[in-house]
């Protein structure tokens, strides 16, 4: 069965460095989110990605954040400056199709230590 | 807005006993309803969801979740736990039309005694 698969699984980073996520998604999937966790706190979306283009971000997504889909396959997540608050979990998601009822199908998440 | 709140952050049963999973949802539309588990050192996976239909939804493991409109609750259960149950699950609600992000929960933890 496909899976969506995420590198690193985990990543320990200096505040202020930046840093890049990677994800692949499931081949036919055309829908793709990122996540986070903090320790302790909720899942939080951070942004949806549609047709090469962002189609909603969180308050999170501020201008360190950005994400692209470069070569097709990879979807990836650059944090350009780190801070302490950026350390968490990250996700990766996607989904198939348009409607409220389409699974998300999730990675098993990076593990982000920002020192 | 929509939104979930999961009672229980950590709940411990028994091997063979009832597994009951709490989640309340607040929502201006009519909602999409997930159960997600996550074992250690893995991703989200779906283990049910209700759309529409069919308010008593069955899911993997011997799972299920009936939506209650009028507690707004959709409340996991399972009959008789098994220790491979030990996981998180995250109760989450779909938004609307559009990019169908998910709100989640907090999260609970089950454990299971042997």
């Amino acid at each position: 069965e496909p899976e969506v698969t995420q590198t690193p699984s985990h990543q320990v980073t200096q505040m202020g460095q930046e840093v890049i996520l990677r994800c692949v998604p499931i081949s036919n999937h055309l829908y793709f989110y990122w996540y986070r966790q903090i320790l302790g706190q909720k899942v939080e979306f951070l942004v949806s990605f549609y047709n090469n283009e962002i189609s909603e971000k969180s308050e999170i997504f501020d201008d360190q954040f950005s994400v692209e889909r470069p070569d097709g396959s990879n979807f990836t997540l650059k944090i350009r400056s780190t801070k302490l608050e950026d350390s968490a979990m990250y996700f990766c998601a996607g989904r198939r199709r348009s409607g409220r009822g389409e699974t998300q199908y999730f990675g098993p998440g990076t593990r982000l230590l920002v020192l | 807005a929509q939104s979930v709140t999961q009672l229980g952050s950590h709940v411990s049963v028994s091997e063979g006993a009832l597994v009951l999973l709490r989640c309340n949802y607040s929502s201006s539309v009519p909602p999409y309803l997930f159960w997600y588990v996550q074992y250690p050192n893995q991703g989200l996976q779906l283990l049910l969801k209700y759309t529409t239909g069919a308010t008593l939804v069955k899911g993997i493991n011997g799972f299920e979740a009936e939506f209650k409109k009028s507690e707004t609750s959709f409340h996991l259960t399972k009959p008789s736990a098994h220790m491979s149950d030990a996981a998180e699950y995250f109760c989450a609600v779909s938004h609307n039309f559009g990019n169908e992000k998910l709100t989640f929960g907090t999260g609970t933890r089950l454990t299971i005694i042997p």
